[in-house]
């Protein structure tokens, strides 16, 4: 099956250092690769996309995320975590015809 | 920007009874979707409905549930005998075109059976 695994359930950083939340994807053909942000009791913000083209590509609140094609992975990053990163951030995935498929969610907490 | 908005915020109903959940998509989108949180776990896929009828749904989506888009603008979501596992974070997404374009979520309504 088609599906995205974020293999982390919770990741712990402090403030100021550089996050990274994990991402692979297991697709055939050319995957569109998301990362979505869900803050507390709030919905869900589309942060960045990979569609085609440079590998590394840059979104909202200054995350960034790389698409490896022979590690499978599409991992977010930042520089510099804040404590107001601190959310729900989901890896997603379309194959171009599909819903958007869901990873489980990794839980951001950037502590002070 | 435009947004999706949904209505309620927050319902909660007795076990057995019927509830709509309301979303009014972005105007111009054509892909609409509702899917589900559990706990504020993992975001499940309930159905798709593009062209006023519904092009995917999931194993949740059973005959309890059903969709419609009434008059052109607002996208219902109905489950006609709610169940206790029913209570969830429903989130409605309209999309312009599937594929390369992100979905806009709406803030989601949270449903609890009791």
């Amino acid at each position: 099956a088609q599906s995205v695994a974020q293999p982390e359930d919770q990741v712990n950083v402090a403030e100021g250092n550089p996050l990274t939340v994990k991402c692979t994807y297991s697709v055939s053909g050319n995957p569109y690769l998301f990362w979505y942000v869900q803050y507390p009791n709030r919905g869900l913000q589309f942060l960045l996309k990979y569609i085609t083209g440079d590998n590394l590509v840059k979104g909202s609140y200054g995350f960034e995320a790389e698409f490896n094609k022979s590690q499978t992975s599409f991992h977010l990053k930042k520089p510099s975590a804040l404590v107001s990163d601190s959310a729900l951030y989901f890896c997603v995935y379309s194959s171009g015809n599909t819903p958007l498929v869901f990873g489980k969610g990794t839980r951001l907490s950037v502590i002070a | 920007e435009p947004e999706v908005t949904q209505t309620p915020s927050h319902q909660v109903t007795q076990m057995g009874q019927e509830v709509i959940l309301r979303c009014v998509p972005i105007s111009n989108h054509l892909y609409f979707y509702w899917y589900r949180q559990i706990l504020g776990q993992k975001v499940e896929f309930l159905v798709s409905f593009y062209n006023n009828e519904i092009s995917e749904k999931s194993e949740i989506f059973d005959d309890q549930f059903s969709v419609e888009r009434p008059d052109g603008s607002n996208f219902t979501l109905k489950i006609r005998s709610t169940k206790l596992e029913d209570s969830a974070m429903y989130f409605c997404a309209s999309i312009l075109r599937q594929g390369n374009t992100e979905a806009f979520f709406g803030q989601g309504t949270r449903l609890t059976v009791v």
